[in-house]
């Protein structure tokens, strides 16, 4: 079954304390990238990849790090967590940098 | 800069009446999506509107573009329970690294 699988689904944290979101794609897809999700904001683009080693930053990119070393996983790195990167998370996959995008579960975040 | 804005952001309706929802948008992009969102669920892709004039139709849902106008709109017919979610519309363009672009989200209730 074609899917985006984000771990972990839920997570509370505390300030400071580095964490790691992980996301895995199994349909060969060049595109990733992450949200996060506001009320009232919709979905804002953290980092986006266009191919393995290829990375760069969306709107939102302060106090987030990525890495694309396997063309399957993108993992979502906040290095020293802050209580305003409380938020809920996606990762999405698309084919090439155009089409409708594969969105992963989510990970509710919340940094106490 | 691209931009979303849809409205309404709250939509309360009776099973069985119409109603639309907009997605007005700031600059040419090249593509549209529509996204349904169940509570506490991922984002599935219900449209991609590609060319001006485009309208899709799946069950009771019909979406098209404008492209002149940088409108589109999702047109909810005799709407049913099931229908309860919030919608998202989102543009993308090459220029912008094809990030996804969201608007802030309709959240649509259906009384019975």
């Amino acid at each position: 079954e074609a899917q985006v699988t984000q771990n972990p689904r839920y997570l509370i944290t505390v300030t400071g304390k580095k964490l790691t979101v992980t996301c895995s794609q199994n349909m060969n897809h060049e595109y990733m990238s992450w949200y996060r999700q506001d009320p009232g904001l919709g979905l804002r683009q953290i980092y986006y990849s266009m191919n393995v080693e290829v990375t760069d930053k969306g709107d939102v990119p302060e106090g987030y790090k990525v890495s694309r070393k396997e063309k399957r996983n993108f993992p979502l790195i906040l290095e020293l967590p802050s209580p305003n990167q409380t938020s809920l998370y996606f990762c999405a996959s698309r084919l090439t940098g155009t089409g409708r995008a594969f969105f992963g579960q989510g990970t509710r975040l919340t940094v106490v | 800069e691209l931009k979303v804005e849809q409205n309404p952001l709250f939509l309360s309706m009776q099973e069985g009446k119409n109603y639309t929802i907009y997605c007005n948008y700031s600059t040419t992009s090249d593509r549209l999506y529509w996204y349904r969102q169940d509570p506490g669920k991922s984002l599935e892709s219900l449209f991609v509107l590609l060319s001006n004039g485009a309208v899709k139709q799946e069950g009771r849902l019909m979406a098209s573009l404008d492209t002149k106008a940088r409108l589109s709109t999702l047109h909810i017919t005799a709407a049913v329970h099931d229908l309860s979610a919030t919608y998202f519309c989102a543009v993308d363009k090459e220029e912008y690294g094809n990030k996804l672009v969201f608007g802030a989200g309709t959240i649509l209730r259906v009384k019975s």
